[in-house]
């Protein structure tokens, strides 16, 4: 089946510097998205990205939905501390099964203020 | 309409018990899907609805869990014989025909089988 792999793991940074986190696929997805999740809560859709190439921001953060349609970045400039949470890539397919979302393992994100 | 809403928020069970959880999705999607999350893992599909049809079932879903959405408003999903190595978040979203914004999802449902 397909899989994300999503980097880092975990990252620890000071309040004001600037994240990136990346995820690769080993298959091409048509719609790439990034959600936030903080403990004991649901994901928080953050950005949605269409099309091969496109570079979107939401406030500080941006995200690119890489050329080949199998990578994806979301980069957080910055930092504050209720950045704090782990944040998901998932991909999603065009087609019969375009409901479903493939997710990352996630980045979980700690901001020392 | 204030979103997706899933209740209990948090259940704790003995192994053997039957549990049900409910979700009530925003009230203009039609679509809506649960997920399950363990910990250190991305959610993980388990089953969608169009309306009161249920369309798709992953493998992950036993014959012990069983999903309804009786009159494509909310829907529940019911475990049998709890086991162990069901405790998970379970993950309610719901979307409009077209997903392309993304799922809106609920708080969850966090079950504990001990």
């Amino acid at each position: 089946g397909q899989q994300l792999n999503q980097s880092p793991q975990s990252m620890f940074i000071q309040e004001g510097e600037d994240v990136s986190m990346n995820c690769t696929s080993s298959s091409i997805f048509n719609t790439w998205l990034w959600y936030k999740q903080d403990p004991g809560e649901g994901p928080v859709l953050l950005i949605a990205l269409y099309k091969a190439g496109e570079l979107t921001s939401n406030g500080r953060l941006t995200a690119q939905f890489g050329i080949t349609r199998k990578d994806s970045f979301l980069n957080i400039s910055a930092s504050i501390p209720s950045d704090v949470g782990i944040y998901f890539c998932a991909g999603q397919n065009s087609g019969g099964s375009n409901y479903k979302l493939t997710f990352g393992k996630g980045t979980l994100l700690t901001v020392n203020p | 309409d204030t979103g997706v809403s899933q209740d209990p928020r948090h259940k704790i069970t003995k192994r053997g018990q039957n549990v049900t959880f409910r979700c009530d999705p925003i009230s203009e999607h039609n679509r809506l899907y649960w997920y399950r999350q363990t910990l250190g893992q991305g959610p993980e599909f388990l089953t969608y609805f169009q309306n009161e049809a249920q369309l798709e079932k992953s493998r992950l879903l036993s014959d012990r869990f069983s999903a309804e959405r009786p009159k494509g408003s909310f829907s529940t999903l019911e475990i049998q014989r709890t086991e162990q190595g069901d405790s998970a978040m379970y993950l309610c979203a719901s979307s409009l025909d077209s997903p392309n914004y993304g799922y809106t999802f609920g708080s969850g449902t966090r079950l504990t089988v001990v």
